[in-house]
């Protein structure tokens, strides 16, 4: 079946350092890969995706590579700010294998000044 | 409003009681996803909405928990005879198409406990 796992946080970092996040996923057919973030207060809303093998995805900063021989899609991040403290959730979709959408299970973040 | 609207925001149900959880999807979107997120884990997958189609519901957790569209816009999860482990946020996302790599736009979620 289909399922992501995510690298476990808390995750506390100082303003300017260098952030990552891993993911990795099963699935049984050709994914879409996504992250979105939940910062504090707000709804989940889309950080980046990447819907094939070897495609980076990127926004404010970040970046996320699709690699289907290590079935991961890491997120980094080369200098954090206090505004990028939130919740990370790594994500999949996988239209050979219904409607489904899968999150893992969520990283928090909190950049310290 | 442009985003998703979710209503109400907390509910209190007493156990055995049927709640109902309303979604407003952003105007003209395809499709419509529930989903379901305990505390300090990530959202699970309920149910998807093509339109007025109700075409995947396999993450419903139980015969209790019921989900329609009817009109292809507004939507309603509707819980029968609540459980304490129904006590979750309920989130509703929208998107424009069809695709399942499109971005979903989420609601605030409806919190729900159950005492």
């Amino acid at each position: 079946g289909n399922s992501v796992t995510q690298m476990e946080g808390p995750v506390t970092l100082s303003e300017e350092a260098f952030l990552t996040i891993n993911c990795t996923y099963t699935a049984t057919g050709y994914p879409s890969l996504f992250w979105y973030v939940q910062y504090p207060g707000e709804g989940l809303q889309l950080l980046l995706k990447a819907t094939k093998a070897d495609d980076k995805g990127s926004n404010k900063g970040f970046e996320a590579t699709y690699r289907k021989e290590t079935t991961s899609f890491h997120l980094e991040k080369g200098s954090v700010q206090v505004s990028d403290s939130a919740v990370y959730f790594c994500a999949l979709s996988d239209m050979n294998t219904g409607n489904q959408f899968y999150f893992g299970t969520g990283t928090s973040l909190t950049v310290i000044p | 409003g442009a985003g998703v609207s979710q209503s109400p925001r907390y509910k209190v149900a007493k156990r055995g009681q049927d709640v109902a959880l309303r979604c407003d999807p952003i105007s003209g979107h395809v499709s419509l996803f529930w989903y379901q997120q305990a505390l300090g884990q990530g959202p699970e997958f309920l149910t998807y909405f093509q339109n007025e189609a109700q075409l995947d519901k396999s993450g419903l957790p139980s015969d209790r928990f019921f989900a329609e569209r009817p009109e292809g816009s507004v939507s309603t999860l509707k819980i029968q005879r609540t459980q304490q482990e129904d006590s979750a946020v309920y989130l509703c996302a929208s998107s424009p198409g069809m695709g399942l790599e499109e971005t979903q736009y989420f609601g605030p979620g409806t919190r729900l406990l159950v005492l």
